[in-house]
């Protein structure tokens, strides 16, 4: 366990309608991740994080955006949700111990 | 980005050893190889990584080829809760490599 939890754990939204999903971790890790997960895609990278206010674009990063304003916490918005924004989305920090992740428990989105 | 090659799908006896393969002949030099799993409805979860030498802990066994173009999970000794997508997965060490990139994994279903 690597103290990361996510919140919140289950959201119905509407289209069109702005969605930030929050990403905590109490120990202090430099790199941090968000991945969405569809049936027959498996986990995709959507952005991440190498430190505070440095992000990176991951493989499916349009309509999303994050920010980082401080070292435990990560934030993912949907400016503007759409229904093929459906979908798991999990948080996860790199330790330094060879590049090694740790996941958050995920949240489920669903976008009528 | 060096692909792995994994089995769809697998099964266990309950207190049986399982042998889990993963195919990875364009690993390079510096790959070190992880091995995740997910239950039902959670996420990820690291289960053992390793570089070179075969890796043991309170999990499961890592066995690498000595060419290091596959490696085999082991867990001695399956339980129901062992039930799970397994993934093979290669990361590049050292500076600017960020990226886990998972592909459709082993899924292993346990027989009581």
């Amino acid at each position: 366990d690597a103290g990361i939890t996510q919140s919140p754990r289950h959201k119905v939204t509407e289209t069109g309608t702005p969605v930030t999903l929050r990403c905590h971790q109490t120990e202090n890790h430099r790199y941090m991740y968000w991945y969405r997960q569809d049936p027959g895609h498996g986990l995709r990278l959507i952005h991440y994080s190498y430190g505070v206010k440095d992000t990176d674009k991951g493989e499916v990063s349009d309509g999303y955006s994050v920010s980082r304003s401080k070292t435990e916490d990560f934030l993912l918005t949907l400016e503007s949700a759409t229904s093929s924004q459906t979908s798991v989305y999990f948080c996860a920090i790199r330790t330094s111990l060879e590049e090694t992740q740790y996941f958050g428990p995920g949240t489920r989105l669903l976008v009528l | 980005d060096a692909k792995t090659t994994q089995p769809n799908s697998m099964e266990s006896n309950e207190e049986e050893p399982v042998h889990l393969p993963c195919n990875h002949s364009t690993i390079s030099g510096t790959d070190y190889i992880h091995w995740y799993r997910q239950l039902p409805s959670q996420g990820p979860e690291y289960v053992i990584h390793g570089l070179t030498s075969n890796v043991n802990n309170r999990m499961a066994s890592l066995a690498i080829a000595e060419d290091r173009k596959s490696s085999t999970l082991i867990l001695h000794r399956a339980t129901l809760r062992d039930a799970a997508v397994y993934y093979c997965i290669l990361s590049p060490s050292g500076a600017g490599s960020y990226q886990l990139t998972f592909g459709k994994g082993t899924k292993l279903s346990v027989i009581p």
